[in-house]
Formats: structure tokens, C-alpha cells, sequence
């Protein structure tokens, strides 16, 4: 079964460089969560989009944007990185109200590693 | 403040032993989900309780929730050292409306499955 694709894997780049993640939902999924989960720490919410749209907003930098195209993949844009932005990065897809059912599971991709030096 | 909070933090057990770990959380939730992440990996979806619900299972995996306590449990029976793993709880709170979408995750319990 087809599931979330992030790319890209790995990514080093410099203090105050920019920096752009995509992510690629399942198919079908409308919803689209991003997280960060920095060395041993749980994952935190940063942004969701639903239909296109900006769904809800948790701590994201005001650094980073993000947003969700017509073909439902995503992109998050990280610009003036700082050292403390190095981590996981996870985008998560969900089939939200379109399927019928609320409140259905969060399906995530594997990740980008973010490195910055 | 963190909704989720996980007991034990670190868990060491022998292969065919059975693994209990907790998750307690502060508001009222419309469903509840357990994720296993190997070192740096990705999160893998294990299952998910809704509110409405007390009992889960799948194959080895056993989940309960007690929306009176706010906890929940995942039991792993039988375990095997592919076992080895974080394991993390994530509750989609209930928000105005409906729900608010985003999980919010526990600290994780870092399983440890000696063969």
C-alpha cells in the first residue's frame, strides 16, 4: 500500500541558510500534519492543512511557512535556520471529513533529518 | 503544558515476556493512538482507540482505555526482540467543534526486548 513520501531524506545545511521539505500524502488523504521531533524528544505539532487550506497552527517559528498545493502534497519552507532547527521532521497524512468518519489515524512519513551546522 | 505522559520511561524485558505500558493525559480526547519508532526512524501507526471505546486488539497488541482515569495502556504479549523500540502515545484532543486534527504526544517509552 502506497504511503507517505517525504523528501528529501537528509538535509545539512548552514546557520541562516533556507531550507524547503516536501511531503506527499497517501492517496486520497486531504489532511496533511507536520511535526518536528527534535534528539530525544516526542514529536511536536507544528502545522496542518486541510483541503488546501491552513487547518491549525502549533509551534512553528515564524521562520517557517508552509502550504498545501492541488495535488495535496506539501511543502514547508524553513528560511534563517538556527542550529536548534536541527531534528525530524515528519509530515502526516490523514483521510479527514471527505471519508465520513472523524477522527481517523495519522499515517507518517519517515521523515526528513535536518542538519544544520 | 504536555498532554501525554508515559510510564514506565524505560522498559528492559526478556523475549516472551510481556510488555505493559502506560499513557495518562490531561483533556478530554476523541481518539487515542499508539506509535512505535525505531532509533531515529520513522513512526509506524500501531492502533488507535476512540473515545467511545475501552478495548483494542491487534495480533500481539492489546490497548485499553479509561477516559474516567484518562489513561490508557498498550500491553505487547509474547515479545520478541524485534519489539525493540520507542513507543509513544498520541491523543487528538476534543476541541470546540469537533476535533482540533493535531496529535499531541507522550514522552514515549523506550522498550527493550532481551532475546
Amino acid at each position: 500500500a502506497a504511503g507517505v513520501i517525504q523528501s528529501p531524506r537528509h538535509l545539512i545545511k548552514e546557520k541562516r541558510e533556507t531550507a524547503t521539505l516536501k511531503c506527499y500524502p497517501i492517496p486520497r488523504h486531504d489532511t496533511v500534519y507536520w511535526y518536528q521531533q527534535g534528539p530525544g524528544q516526542d514529536p511536536q505539532f507544528l502545522i496542518s492543512f486541510y483541503e488546501k487550506m491552513q487547518s491549525d497552527k502549533g509551534s512553528i517559528p515564524d521562520r517557517f511557512s508552509a502550504q498545501q498545493f492541488s495535488d495535496y502534497h506539501s511543502e514547508l519552507n524553513m528560511s534563517s535556520l538556527e542550529l536548534g532547527d536541527s531534528a525530524l521532521y515528519f509530515c502526516a497524512s490523514q483521510v479527514g471529513i471527505t471519508s465520513g468518519q472523524l477522527y481517523n489515524e495519522q499515517f507518517f512519513g519517515p521523515g526528513t533529518r535536518l542538519t544544520v551546522l | 503544558s504536555q498532554q501525554g505522559e508515559e510510564d514506565p520511561q524505560a522498559l528492559s524485558i526478556q523475549e516472551g515476556e510481556n510488555a505493559t505500558m502506560n499513557c495518562s493525559y490531561k483533556t478530554s480526547i476523541n481518539n487515542l493512538q499508539w506509535y512505535r519508532q525505531n532509533s531515529g526512524r520513522g513512526l509506524v501507526h500501531l492502533i488507535l482507540i476512540r473515545s467511545n471505546e475501552r478495548e483494542k486488539h491487534s495480533g500481539r497488541l492489546r490497548v485499553t482505555l479509561d477516559t474516567s482515569k484518562k489513561s490508557s495502556s498498550l500491553l505487547i504479549t509474547a515479545s520478541r526482540a524485534a519489539d525493540t523500540a520507542s513507543y509513544f502515545c498520541a491523543t487528538d484532543v476534543a476541541g470546540y467543534g469537533g476535533s482540533q486534527g493535531n496529535l499531541i504526544f507522550g514522552k514515549g517509552t523506550k522498550l527493550s526486548v532481551k532475546p
